[in-house]
Formats: C-alpha cells, sequence, structure tokens
C-alpha cells in the first residue's frame, strides 16, 4: 500500500522567508502528484500537479519537484508572505487505471508565516 | 464559476437519523468522490464514481451509501448515523485522467457533520 509522508507536521517561518516543504512516497509506480492548500475551516485548493514524467513545475512563487526514483517531491515558495499560512497536502495518484479513483494523501504541514 | 458545491454546510444529527449530503459539479467532470477528513486520520476516501451509474467503495465505505444518477450530482446518504460518522466531508471531481485530462481533483467547501 502507498504510504505518503509530510515532514514537518508544523513549520513557522518569519516573512520573506523562503519556504521548503517535503513529500514522501513508498511506491514509486505514481501517475501524478498533486500539491494542495488548505486554510482552515475550507475544502481544498489544487497549487500544482507533477505528472510522472515531469521534473518540475511552477506556478508564479510556487515550485514543485519531483523525484520518483528516491520517493520524493518538494514544495518551494519563494519569498513567504502571511497570507500563505495554511496546510499543505500533497496527494498521489497510482498509475493504473483500476486505482485511478484513490489518492493517497499525505497528513499534511501546517504553515505559518509571521509578520 | 460555481465549480464544486456541497450542500448542507453543517448539519447536526441524533444517533439513528438518516441523512443525504449532495454534491453537484458544473465541470463536466466524469469522476466524482466521497472523502471525510478527520483529526489525526488524514483524509479517506469514502465511495467515488467513476461515470453516471456507476459507483465503487473506497478506503472506508461502511455506514455509507452513494448514487450517482446524473453525471453533475454525487450523493453520499447515511442511512443510520453513528458518532464515529461525525467528521467534515469532502467532495471532489475530476476529469478522466490520460484521457482528455490529468485527474487533478477539484475540492468542494466541505460539510461540517456532528452525530449526537
Amino acid at each position: 500500500k502507498q504510504e505518503v509522508t509530510q515532514i514537518p507536521a508544523a513549520l513557522s517561518v518569519p516573512e520573506g522567508e523562503n519556504l521548503v516543504l517535503n513529500c514522501s512516497f513508498t511506491d514509486s509506480a505514481i501517475y501524478n502528484l498533486q500539491w494542495f492548500r488548505q486554510d482552515p475551516g475550507k475544502g481544498l485548493t489544487s497549487l500544482l500537479l507533477i505528472q510522472s514524467s515531469q521534473r518540475e513545475q511552477t506556478s508564479g512563487r510556487l515550485n514543485a519537484s519531483l523525484d520518483k526514483s528516491s520517493g520524493r517531491s518538494t514544495l518551494y515558495i519563494a519569498a513567504s508572505q502571511p497570507g500563505d499560512s495554511a496546510t499543505y497536502l500533497c496527494a498521489v495518484r497510482k498509475g493504473g487505471t483500476d486505482s485511478w479513483g484513490k489518492l493517497q494523501f499525505g497528513s499534511g504541514t501546517q504553515v505559518v508565516v509571521t509578520p | 464559476n460555481a465549480g464544486v458545491t456541497q450542500t448542507p454546510k453543517f448539519r447536526v444529527l441524533k444517533t439513528g437519523q438518516s441523512m443525504t449530503l449532495l454534491c453537484a459539479q458544473d465541470m463536466n467532470h466524469e469522476y466524482m468522490y466521497w472523502y471525510r477528513q478527520d483529526p489525526g486520520m488524514g483524509l479517506r476516501l469514502i465511495h467515488y464514481s467513476v461515470g453516471e451509474g456507476t459507483t465503487a467503495k473506497g478506503e472506508v465505505p461502511d455506514g455509507y451509501n452513494v448514487s450517482r444518477l446524473k453525471k453533475q450530482n454525487f450523493l453520499l446518504g447515511l442511512e443510520s448515523a453513528a458518532p464515529s460518522q461525525t467528521s467534515v466531508y469532502f467532495c471532489a471531481s475530476s476529469y478522466l485522467a490520460g484521457g482528455r485530462g490529468t485527474g487533478e481533483l477539484f475540492f468542494g467547501e466541505g460539510s461540517r457533520l456532528t452525530v449526537l
């Protein structure tokens, strides 16, 4: 069974510092990996999706990398702002048509950016 | 652009009562999902659907039933609510991965259910 781990569980940084969030998975046979943001009491918002054939994906201040062989993805947020405070989750979709309904989620990293 | 809409957003039930959560999406997605989110347990898949008229069990299906009579709607039912079903429920949808889309998931805002 795919295990997805996010360490640390919580992170606090001063405004302006770059954020580095980690996601590890045990089975490298993935279809894609998706990063989400969740604000308190809200749903999940998709940030970036990386296909298994890609090494990285970028959107504005966000950059996500993928290393399938080592079972790792990293989300970088440049020049953090207080508005970046949220919980960040990664989710892995296994390859194969019978698994497309089943994303495996990490437990998330709670980020606080202090002014 | 509504995306994924869940109703109701909050509900309090007594043990043994029944209820239905409604999820509607306007993106013409084939796939729809129901998740529950609990502290320390993360997001767990309850049931999902790969198209109109089809449903499948996820990781924690016991105590829930679902129906997908129309492509845009996915209903989650609790026939006899139990305190263990107190949770936040999220609906999500996606295009069929590998076909027209990447399988990227879009979530609703959640439905907070308390069973007393």
